[in-house]
């Protein structure tokens, strides 16, 4: 699985849209990028996935360069209850297994 | 409505015991894993079992053995339990249709080995 890389911590103030970047050159063409949360004492949860085209669901929207070499999550609105750790995490359809990073802690800040 | 659950949610146990952790999904899912996160935080799979076989066994010591009873059910029984086994363990389970990768995790079971 490819690797990926994200900034350890990032501060969002409340109501403003919250961009998280995930670094993954070395991404294969089969190779999906998925973002999952952890709020703290709670397991983890999926928030998107994509592999060239952007996505968005209600949680959240997500970018990736057209070179696939990066991503963005984007959440629109940051509340005081999506303080967590986000992980951006390439894993290839089918492998069944998540390789988690150790993501980046984003604190939303009223 | 609880999709993913799991008991006991807190496990405090001596070393050298034998203990076991269930798991229970409702959401009609064919696949189960379970996952450790260490005191770190890292976070890695152990398992996974796809119709109650095992696809994923991630170099996990023997006295860790998953059981499957149905696909609805994904158990953990650890043997001869060690200070290095202290951790949260979440199980996790996917659906058949879609990506395998898109996973819903169990609330933990925080286990303290002393």
């Amino acid at each position: 699985d490819a690797k990926t890389t994200q900034p350890p911590s990032m501060d969002c103030a409340e109501g403003r849209a919250a961009n998280l970047p995930c670094n993954h050159s070395t991404i294969s063409g089969n190779e999906y990028v998925y973002w999952y949360r952890q709020i703290h004492s709670q397991g983890p949860q999926y928030i998107i996935h994509g592999l060239k085209n952007n996505e968005t669901n209600e949680m959240a929207s997500l970018i990736i360069t057209e070179d696939r070499k990066s991503s963005t999550l984007i959440l629109p609105h940051a509340t005081l209850r999506d303080t967590a750790v986000y992980y951006c995490i390439v894993s290839a359809q089918g492998a069944q297994k998540l390789v988690f990073g150790q993501g980046t802690r984003l604190t939303i800040n009223p | 409505d609880t999709a993913v659950s799991q008991t006991p949610k807190y496990l405090v146990t001596q070393m050298g015991n034998d203990k076991s952790i269930k798991c229970e999904q409702n959401l009609g899912h064919d696949t189960m894993y379970w996952y450790k996160q260490d005191s770190k935080k890292f976070l890695k799979i152990m398992f996974s079992y796809n119709n109650k076989e095992l696809i994923i066994n991630e170099t996990v010591p023997n006295r860790f053995s998953p059981k499957s009873p149905d696909k609805a059910h994904l158990n953990l029984h650890i043997n001869s339990l060690e200070l290095g086994d202290s951790a949260v363990y979440f199980c996790a389970s996917s659906p058949m249709a879609g990506p395998r990768e898109t996973q819903y995790f169990g609330p933990g079971t925080r286990l303290l080995v002393l």
